[in-house]
Parts: structure tokens; C-alpha cells; sequence
């Protein structure tokens, strides 16, 4: 079992729809991170979480360190938002981070 | 200020030669870290350095190795390439590390090896 578990694996949207995408994770860690990548590779730091909810424009995340869960929401989904995310967390004080599989967002007009 | 900047961006090789790929963060970070992300492994850690330090290590083998200069850039060196290290491999800089701070991420080196 992955240490961290992201779903759905794939998520299809209209325009418009309020999106969620969830992470769990299995072992204590330091901080969470959330990423974006765009097809050609570019990876894109979202957010960083320690406790409790950030949010930026359209997107906010939220961390619930008892239950070792995140989860991304996009509200208003847009066509640019179609990327892959990805869920990361730095376990315990290691100096290094260990990643989801990724969750594949298409938003269509 | 300027990004990450990665080079070569893509890079084609042999079986059994070696490669090395180069990372410059942003100025001022004087944390580097070091990704493969491949289809079937996703993104895996290689390795972090601070302040010309390998901090921590994934689980790679010997033939995956990095170092970090006195001005922060840090170079990765793959030797005896094999196919399964065809990969985009990323970089990303931080002021400190990966804890508590945030992490920037170059625009990667697709490596193909044939």
C-alpha cells in the first residue's frame, strides 16, 4: 500500500463545476504539499499545509492531521484548470518528499 | 527574480554511457532536491542538498549520484545508463528545505535512453 493514496485516479468536469480531489496518507508527517503539472512536464507548487485551510483564487485546500487526510477543492472549474494534481508529504522530520499517483483533471466547456 | 533553470531540457542516450544533468535554483535557496518521474513509478525522491550537503537519499541505486556547488547549483550524474532510466527529471530549489518551506520546481530534463 502507497503511503499516500490520492482520488479519484481521473476526473472529468464541466465548466463551472466545483471540483474535489482527495489525499490520504498513512504516516505522520511535517507538512503536505499540493502540485500542479500541466502536459509538458512543468511542475507548479500549489499550496503548503501544516494544519487547518489555505485558499488562492479558486483553489483551496484543507488538512486534517487526526485523520491524515487533504483534500483540493476548485471552485468554478475552468478549461486551464485541466492538469494533473498532485498530493505530496514530507514524512516525519525526513527531509524529503513522497508523492501521489496523481489525480488527471479534464474540464470541458 | 528568475526561476529554476534546468539543462539540458532533453537529452537522448545510449545504453551503458553516462549523463549529467545540471540545476540552478533561484537565487538566494540554498536547497536543491531531485525527482524521477516516470510513468509506471510516478515521482520518486532522489536525493536533497544543502549547502553542498547530500542531506537525505532515496531508494536509487549507486549509479544515481549528485553534489552541490558553493553557489548552490547542484549537477546529477547517471552512469551506466539503462532503458529503465528514460524518466523526466526534475529539480526543485527551496530557501531551506522541504521543511516548512515552499518548494519550486525547474521545468525538468527529459532523458530518453536507447
Amino acid at each position: 500500500k502507497n503511503e499516500v493514496e490520492q482520488s479519484p485516479q481521473n476526473l472529468t468536469a464541466q465548466e463551472g463545476e466545483f471540483i474535489t480531489i482527495n489525499c490520504s496518507y498513512s504516516v505522520g508527517i511535517s507538512a503536505l504539499h499540493w502540485l500542479q503539472q500541466h502536459p509538458g512536464g512543468g511542475i507548479v507548487s500549489l499550496f503548503m499545509l501544516s494544519s487547518g485551510k489555505k485558499k488562492h483564487g479558486r483553489l483551496i485546500a484543507t488538512i486534517n492531521i487526526q485523520e491524515k487526510h487533504s483534500s483540493l477543492h476548485i471552485t468554478a472549474s475552468h478549461p486551464r484548470d485541466s492538469a494533473v494534481y498532485i498530493c505530496a508529504v514530507r514524512p516525519g522530520t525526513a527531509s524529503k518528499l513522497t508523492f501521489g499517483t496523481g489525480t488527471r483533471l479534464q474540464v470541458t466547456l | 527574480k528568475a526561476g529554476v533553470t534546468q539543462t539540458p531540457r532533453y537529452l537522448i542516450k545510449t545504453r551503458g554511457q553516462q549523463v549529467t544533468l545540471s540545476c540552478s535554483p533561484i537565487s538566494g535557496h540554498r536547497s536543491v532536491s531531485w525527482y524521477q518521474q516516470t510513468p509506471g513509478q510516478g515521482l520518486q525522491f532522489l536525493f536533497e542538498y544543502f549547502s553542498e550537503t547530500q542531506r537525505n537519499k532515496g531508494n536509487f541505486p549507486g549509479r544515481f549520484s549528485g553534489r552541490q556547488f558553493s553557489n548552490s547549483r547542484s549537477e546529477m550524474n547517471v552512469s551506466t545508463l539503462e532503458l529503465g532510466d528514460s524518466a523526466l527529471y526534475l529539480c526543485a530549489s527551496s530557501l531551506f528545505g522541504t521543511s516548512g518551506y515552499e518548494q519550486y520546481f525547474g521545468p525538468g530534463t527529459r532523458l530518453t535512453v536507447t
